[in-house]
């Protein structure tokens, strides 16, 4: 099992410009999130999925859009990119809700410059 | 909406020593889950303890334990025998029992240093 992968590792982006970021997990998990992490901060929640086909904002979904076509694919979709995007985003998955368990991916480093 | 805390920017102990790492959350909820995140210079989030609300017993994994006051909304996390690949920052988050999939509510975290 890879777990949860993310791609790009690393990314610079001008002002205005959109990009996606990939999220895959191969361990069957329904459940699936994103976060962001700013400098000497904690993660804050960007959206989650709880299956195929069903998405929710979570505390910062402003600037993002997500789509989750299959169980195990999350991508988070920046339209114009703006400098307050500048972080380090995460994906995770869980098996079920609440209780279990979330994996998360290395991260991807994005600069807007 | 809750709120977790980390009162301790970054604490610095002797290799071998036993350190304590202090949580405080804010929740209205009598039913939730908390958890001790690690994350290295990797970057990596690496699950190390689970406490759930509705056990009294602390939870513990071989060389790091929680000490859980449910009363007192308190969190903290002790590591025995500190080594140093224990350095890394470390993150409390907490996570309502209710229904839905929202995710963790992380503080804002604590950098452990460890001194050889």
């Amino acid at each position: 099992n890879a777990g949860v992968t993310q791609t790009p590792k690393f990314r610079i982006l001008k002002i205005g410009q959109s990009m996606t970021l990939q999220c895959a997990q191969d361990m069957n998990h329904n459940y699936m999130y994103w976060y962001r992490q700013d400098p000497g901060m904690g993660l804050k929640l960007i959206y989650y999925s709880v299956g195929a086909g069903i998405t929710d904002k979570g505390e910062v979904p402003n600037g993002y859009n997500v789509s989750r076509s299959t169980t195990e694919d999350f991508p988070l979709r920046l339209e114009l990119a703006a400098p307050s995007q500048t972080s380090v985003y995460f994906c995770a998955s869980s098996y079920s809700e609440v209780k279990d368990t979330q994996y998360f991916g290395p991260g991807t480093r994005l600069t807007v410059l | 909406a809750q709120t977790v805390t980390q009162s301790q920017p970054e604490m610095s102990v002797q290799e071998a020593e036993t350190v304590t790492l202090s949580c405080t959350y804010d929740t209205s909820e009598s039913d939730y889950y908390l958890f001790w995140y690690k994350q290295p210079p990797s970057r990596q989030m690496i699950l190390v303890i689970r406490q759930e609300a509705y056990k009294q017993q602390n939870a513990t994994e071989n060389r790091f334990s929680v000490n859980f006051q449910k009363a007192a909304k308190s969190f903290s996390l002790k590591i025995s025998d500190s080594q140093l690949g224990d350095a890394a920052m470390y993150f409390c988050a907490y996570r309502n029992s209710g229904g839905g999939a929202d995710g963790l509510t992380f503080g804002k975290g604590t950098h452990l240093i460890i001194q050889p």
